[in-house]
């Protein structure tokens, strides 16, 4: 099943707070998972990406965690900011076919200061 | 300057119409590919290209025809418009190695039709 789910829909946080953002996968060709991020009237933009080699990937105030055998990865956002509410992408890929990302349906991150 | 252009950035289009929506990267790419957002698929994958040559189609419709003119070129071309297409339409690109390579996306066409 080339699907990703995503939770939550939407997620309000205080400001200084870690935001969890959690997704999952079923097939397991997906080797590729990176986290898009869009401010309204943008385009999703790469925040971080992960490899199933690693289980852990940080980049500043940013985490992924990756459980291989579960199938889940999540986002974590340390010291979160007002400026960090946009909406969030997971995504996933395949080595094989076409490279396309198959977006996970977003959570709307709000962070309240 | 832009890297990836999308022309138009709006576009209102009547039911059964023809539009062709342009796009053109200039970060050397060779892979090039469209996705759609709406309301009730946010994001969603139509086409990609490699090296001007089709790797996939995940569209239903053959009303949606992607062109490559030029290596850095990717319009998408729909024919007989239906409501249901309105939506903002991306164009994206990456180096065009692996899956792993980065793909980004351009500004986006945002499409109504009546």
């Amino acid at each position: 099943q080339q699907q990703v789910r995503q939770s939550p829909q939407s997620l309000t946080v205080w400001e200084g707070e870690t935001a969890i953002l959690n997704c999952s996968y079923e097939d397991s060709t997906f080797d590729y998972f990176p986290w898009y991020h869009q401010f309204p009237g943008e385009s999703p933009a790469l925040l971080i990406a992960i490899r199933p080699v690693s289980n852990k990937k940080e980049d500043g105030r940013f985490t992924i965690f990756f459980n291989k055998r579960e199938k889940k990865f999540s986002l974590h956002i340390a010291d979160s900011q007002p400026g960090d509410s946009a909406t969030y992408f997971c995504a996933a890929s395949a080595a094989s076919g076409s490279w396309q990302l198959i977006f996970g349906s977003g959570t709307q991150l709000t962070v309240m200061p | 300057d832009p890297k990836i252009i999308q022309k138009p950035k709006y576009l209102v289009a009547v039911t059964g119409s023809e539009k062709i929506l342009i796009c053109e990267q200039y970060l050397g790419h060779n892979a090039m590919y469209w996705y759609r957002q709406s309301a009730k698929k946010p994001l969603e994958f139509m086409f990609s290209y490699s090296y001007q040559k089709l790797m996939d189609n995940q569209t239903a419709s053959s009303r949606f025809q992607p062109q490559s003119s030029k290596k850095n070129h990717l319009d998408l071309q729909i024919t007989a418009l239906k409501p249901d297409d309105s939506a903002t339409y991306f164009c994206a690109s990456s180096q065009g190695t692996s899956n792993q390579d980065t793909q980004y996306f351009g500004p986006g066409t945002r499409l109504l039709v009546l």
